[in-house]
């Protein structure tokens, strides 16, 4: 079965700080990968996307990715309380398949 | 980015009556689009693809004949639930892409209640 997994926290980071986001998943054929954010209630936002090993950055946000090490990251710098809500990773699984896979998602909590 | 509109955001009906979801992709065309359940504290679990002037592509586990897809333009697809029961109700969310493997864009999504 082709997993996302995600800690799905809660995370509390101080108002300011580095928030760090983590994902691993298990298929090796996936080729993109998408940063969500999902306030409760509403429905998931694109953040980031990634294609290649390396960093992206945009903003205040920096995705991170290591097909090797089957891993993605995402980073927001001088997190502010507006970014409290739920990070969802997803990918395209490969063989062709369409739909994206999501993991559960991990709560961020920015405390002013 | 994308714009894609789902309607209604919420909706409450009565156990065995139907209820149908709509999703439009206004700025771009689709000929796949996504259907997603997201039950509370859980994440998005595809249901189905919607594809343009053919059948839907389940899930396994989701039951084609209570949840019928039908895409009929490139800028819409709609998602009847059938016969709909209180285990039913959830967050029912649509996506679609301009083009494959780019990212994909969410409709609001539609909170439904079954009583």
């Amino acid at each position: 079965q082709k997993e996302v997994e995600q800690n799905s926290g809660p995370l509390s980071v101080p108002e300011g700080a580095i928030a760090s986001l983590n994902c691993t998943y298990s298929d090796r054929g996936s080729q993109s990968f998408f940063w969500y954010r999902q306030y409760s209630g509403k429905s998931p936002e694109l953040i980031m996307s990634i294609y290649s090993n390396g960093d992206k950055e945009d903003g205040r946000f920096t995705a991170q990715l290591n097909k090797a090490s089957q891993y993605v990251s995402l980073l927001i710098r001088d997190s502010q309380p507006s970014d409290s809500a739920t990070y969802l990773c997803a990918l395209f699984p490969g063989g062709g398949a369409d739909g994206l896979t999501f993991g559960k998602g991990t709560h961020l909590i920015i405390q002013p | 980015g994308a714009v894609v509109s789902q309607h209604p955001s919420w909706v409450i009906c009565k156990s065995g009556t139907s209820v149908k979801i709509e999703c439009r992709s206004l700025d771009f065309q689709a000929t796949t689009m996504f259907w997603y359940r997201q039950f509370p504290k859980q994440s998005l679990m595809l249901m189905a693809t919607s594809n343009e002037g053919s059948k839907a592509t389940y899930e396994q586990g989701v039951e084609k004949d209570k949840f019928l897809i039908n895409h009929a333009s490139l800028t819409l697809s709609t998602l009847t639930v059938t016969s709909a029961h209180p285990e039913d109700s959830s967050f029912y969310i649509c996506s679609a892409r301009p083009f494959r493997d780019s990212e994909a864009f969410f409709g609001q999504g539609t909170r439904l209640t079954v009583v």
